[in-house]
């Protein structure tokens, strides 16, 4: 089973500042990674795909690099709506398995 | 826009059963790779089980054998069975589904069905 490793647990910014959440697999995933956005109470919702790709409707300010073990998801300007749990996912082979989650929190 | 409504949640005893629904509107299930991914009380994402476009599934270790995925394409509609249920099968279960992205990355998701299992 590929383990996901997120850091940091928890990140506290303000309103503007750039978020850089860290994923880092087991073993190499080539590029299957996912990114996804929770907020307390509701499913998660898709960010990024495939590490790099942005999923439709997602804004610009979202965006996913890395491969192989080694994966980013950046928010370059956090808005308000931006403070929620980021999880990543890979689907390189069976089981999926997904990350322990950041939490973007208000400084 | 695809959205997926689950129900059949609640209430059970250990060793109990109950089968879960993912009703689909606005997406073909028989197109679309879907999973069950649970979330414990506090915790984080497990996936669960999923069912390929192809009829293939797959199970997480922690319930093959008790839970059977499945799918009515008539009804449009994915079922979860979950029998022999333990306390650590408590979680709210989220139906997922691939609707404009890679094979198993999931844009589409259910609000999710709340499962308690306690005597």
């Amino acid at each position: 089973e590929i383990v996901l490793t997120q850091s940091p647990a928890t990140l506290s910014l303000s309103p503007g500042e750039r978020a850089t959440l860290s994923c880092r697999a087991s073993q190499t995933i080539s590029n299957y990674l996912a990114w996804y956005q929770q907020k307390l109470g509701q499913a998660p919702r898709l960010l990024i795909y495939d590490a790099s790709n942005r999923a439709t409707g997602i804004p610009a300010r979202f965006s996913g690099s890395g491969s192989g073990t080694d994966f980013t998801l950046t928010i370059s300007s956090l808005e308000p709506e931006d403070f929620a749990v980021y999880f990543c996912q890979h689907r390189s082979n069976w089981p999926l398995t997904f990350g322990g989650g950041t939490k973007v929190e208000s400084k | 826009e695809g959205q997926l409504l689950e129900s059949g949640g609640g209430l059970v005893q250990p060793g109990g059963s109950l089968r879960l629904s993912c009703a689909a509107s606005g997406l073909t299930l028989s197109n679309s790779d879907m999973s069950w991914v649970r979330q414990a009380p506090g915790k984080g994402l497990q996936w669960v089980s999923a069912s390929g476009i192809g009829g293939g599934t797959t199970y997480a270790d922690s319930v093959k054998g008790r839970f059977t995925i499945s799918r009515d394409k008539s009804q449009n509609t994915l079922y979860l069975q979950m029998n022999s249920l333990r306390a650590d099968d408590t979680a709210i279960y989220f139906c997922a589904a691939r609707m404009a992205t890679s094979p198993w990355a999931f844009d589409i998701w259910g609000q999710g069905t709340m499962v308690t299992v306690s005597s």
